[in-house]
């Protein structure tokens, strides 16, 4: 079984300000990430993923990720965050296979203030 | 990209009746589809994995007589929540996996059930 964990539920931030988002997995097999970003009663959004090869991974609207083993991590960051950058983010994983069922994490709000 | 669609975007029924859910992809055959359940300023929670042709497959302490699913043809899978109660109240997404190597998950944009 896998688990995931995000260790910040609120991250407000100013615009323009850089913004990190912390994600922690555990897994007792090799895991593919993802990272989703869902705006107000919408479904979900795919920002970026992680399937194999280089660990540094560009998304959509400029974000990426970095997938370090050792440290089972895999934060989501932005340089240079916007006003509808204002969203909630999830981290998830897939075991062994990337058509397996994911899992979540709790999810972290982003509050981008002007 | 692939279009995952959800009908109803919203509904609300009285306590005792059942609501249908459906979801449906647009553009390609999805074998498999995913149905989770999201409560307020939570995480998705995987309530069961619908597959094609056959029953689908319950997470522990999904009532399946209570959430019936039915994945009749390879672009639509439907959910149904029997005998609704305003505990069954919540958000309801579901994705249907891409077909490919990476198999993606494609998202619909959400069903919000509010039972009165």
């Amino acid at each position: 079984a896998q688990s995931v964990t995000q260790l910040d539920s609120q991250v407000p931030v100013f615009e323009e300000a850089p913004v990190e988002l912390r994600c922690n997995y555990s897994s007792s097999v090799s895991v593919y990430l993802f990272w989703y970003v869902q705006y107000p009663n919408q479904g979900l959004q795919l920002l970026l993923k992680y399937l194999s090869g280089s660990t540094l991974v560009k998304g959509i609207n400029g974000f990426e990720a970095e997938f370090n083993k050792s440290q089972t991590s895999f934060h989501l960051r932005k340089p240079s965050v916007h006003i509808s950058d204002t969203a909630e983010y999830f981290c998830a994983v897939s075991a062994g296979a990337a058509g397996n069922k994911l899992t979540f994490g709790g999810g972290t709000r982003v509050l981008v203030k002007p | 990209g692939a279009v995952v669609s959800q009908h109803p975007s919203r509904v609300i029924c009285k306590s005792g009746t059942s609501v249908k859910i459906e979801c449906r992809s647009l553009d390609f055959q999805a074998t498999t589809m995913f149905w989770y359940r999201q409560f307020p300023k939570q995480s998705l929670m995987l309530m069961a994995t619908s597959n094609e042709g056959s029953k689908a497959t319950y997470e522990q302490g999904v009532e399946k007589d209570k959430f019936l699913i039915n994945h009749a043809s390879l672009t639509l899978s439907t959910l149904t929540v029997t005998s609704a109660h305003p505990e069954d109240s919540s958000f309801y997404i579901c994705s249907a996996l891409g077909q490919g190597a990476t198999g993606e998950l494609f998202f619909g944009e959400g069903s919000r059930l509010t039972v009165l």
